[in-house]
């Protein structure tokens, strides 16, 4: 079945640190791939995504890009907020009929970020 | 602006006693889902619904049951709570046809 494996935390970074935090995943098809951020207390929210080879998620300056080659999905940020500190978790989509996706998580990394 | 709202926020259990979680959204989603979270384990999915009157397994579905009786809920009941049901349980909804997922806050649940 399919999986997503990301890197083990806790990340401990300082402010304005390079941030990296690995995704590779095992998939039939062509799924659809996802970075969630999940704050303190609250529940999951869409960070970027990508939906085929080669794409360039992005937003709130994380980036990720989807490599077909090595089943890749990694997240990067070039300069991190302590407003950054959070659980991230990387997941791909796979259609199981009747419209419907379900979602595959990796196990999510936390990150802190220390001023 | 509510989207997904879950409640009860939190909740203690004894072994043995019935609950039901309740979701809303407000979005018109057809699709709903409950997720259940645990260190370590990311999320896993429990059951899912793809419209009104259906509901569907997903990778942990043993111990609970769920119902879809109106397209804006999706319940989520433990019919005899076991300490391995504490947990962090998450709803999520999401339109037809597009992959991305609206998530609650979460209800957290204690079994004694």
């Amino acid at each position: 079945g399919d999986s997503v494996t990301q890197m083990e935390g806790p990340v401990t970074l300082s402010e304005e640190a390079f941030l990296t935090i690995n995704c590779t995943y095992t998939a039939t098809g062509y799924p659809s791939l996802f970075w969630y951020v999940q704050y303190p207390g609250e529940g999951l929210q869409l960070l970027l995504k990508a939906t085929k080879a080669d794409d360039k998620g992005s937003n709130k300056g994380f980036e990720a890009t989807y490599r077909k080659e090595t089943t890749s999905f990694h997240l990067e940020k070039g300069s991190v907020q302590v407003s950054d500190s959070a659980v991230y978790f990387c997941a791909l989509s796979s259609y199981s009929g009747a419209g419907s996706y379900q979602l595959t998580f990796g196990k999510g990394t936390k990150l802190s970020v220390i001023p | 602006n509510a989207g997904v709202t879950q409640t009860p926020k939190f909740r203690v259990l004894k072994t043995g006693q019935s609950m039901t979680l309740l979701c809303a959204q407000d979005m018109n989603h057809e699709y709903m889902y409950w997720y259940r979270q645990d260190p370590g384990m990311g999320l896993r999915l429990i059951h899912y619904s793809v419209g009104e009157g259906t509901t569907a397994k997903g990778e942990v579905p043993d111990g609970y049951n769920v119902s879809r009786l109106k397209k804006q809920n999706f319940l989520l009941g433990l019919e005899s709570a076991a300490p391995s049901q504490t947990s962090v349980y998450f709803c999520a909804s999401s339109p037809p046809g597009q992959p991305k997922l609206f998530f609650g806050s979460g209800t957290q649940l204690s079994v004694l």
